[in-house]
């Protein structure tokens, strides 16, 4: 069964930092774009960025370009994101996705079941 | 940037209705656009891609047609599992962009 298992919910205070994680299994990881979706409480989706593990090729919306870091290791087939110094704003669930074309940052068919991220003094 | 203008943003409508939603994209996307329903607290699940294929499992009274700039998710006849919040998602530009969704409720 090919799915994404995101890490579980995280608690920060605003300055700290964080990795949340998305483990994909049951395809080749390295032949799909994995992206990052943000969505604030009662709010829409929101398009962060995709990654291509194959080759660690990035993109970013420019909404989110050097807000966040996108990363994978295809040697554990999971990708990553991460901020470096936390804000109350991105208390947010966040959703990684799978395109359900190979090699293509195509429309998402397989996703993480989602990471909730509080971030609270 | 490519915008995506969804309308309306909220829907009132009966079981049994035919419902339509209408996706706007700032500049031609070709067909590169993607419907997703989404139910409270549950990921997106994808509809329809390449704005009238639908995937695979989701009922055939989903239907997306469009090409350019306009777009439209048609509901032949809404049924009580429908009632969700739509979202339509443009992937033709170096990064993707979602409309603002438009919520489905009980009329």
């Amino acid at each position: 069964e090919v799915q994404l298992v995101q890490s579980g919910a995280e608690v920060k205070k605003p300055g700290e930092s964080l990795k949340i994680s998305c483990k994909g299994s049951g395809y080749s990881f390295t032949s799909y774009w994995i992206g990052w979706v943000r969505q604030m409480p009662g709010k829409g989706l929101e398009w962060m960025g995709i990654i291509y593990p194959g080759d660690s090729d990035t993109r970013y919306s420019p909404s989110f370009q050097g807000q966040v870091t996108i990363s994978a290791d295809k040697s554990i087939s999971t990708a990553y994101l991460q901020w470096s110094s936390l804000k109350a704003s991105d208390t947010a669930m966040y959703y990684c996705a799978r395109p359900g074309v190979p090699s293509s940052p195509d429309a998402f068919d397989i996703w993480g079941q989602g990471t909730m991220v509080t971030v609270s003094s | 940037d490519i915008q995506m203008t969804q309308s309306p943003s909220t829907l009132s409508a009966s079981v049994g209705d035919r419902v339509t939603i209408t996706c706007r994209a700032s500049q031609s996307i070709s067909s590169w656009l993607a419907w997703y329903q989404q139910k409270p607290g549950k990921a997106p699940k994808l509809l329809i891609y390449k704005a009238s294929s639908l995937e695979s499992g989701v009922p055939s009274r989903f239907s997306g047609s469009g090409s350019g700039t306009e777009f439209t998710l048609t509901i032949s006849s809404l049924q009580p599992d429908d009632f969700a919040t739509y979202y339509c998602q443009q992937y033709n530009s170096y990064w993707g962009t979602f409309g603002q969704g438009t919520k489905v409720e009980i009329k």
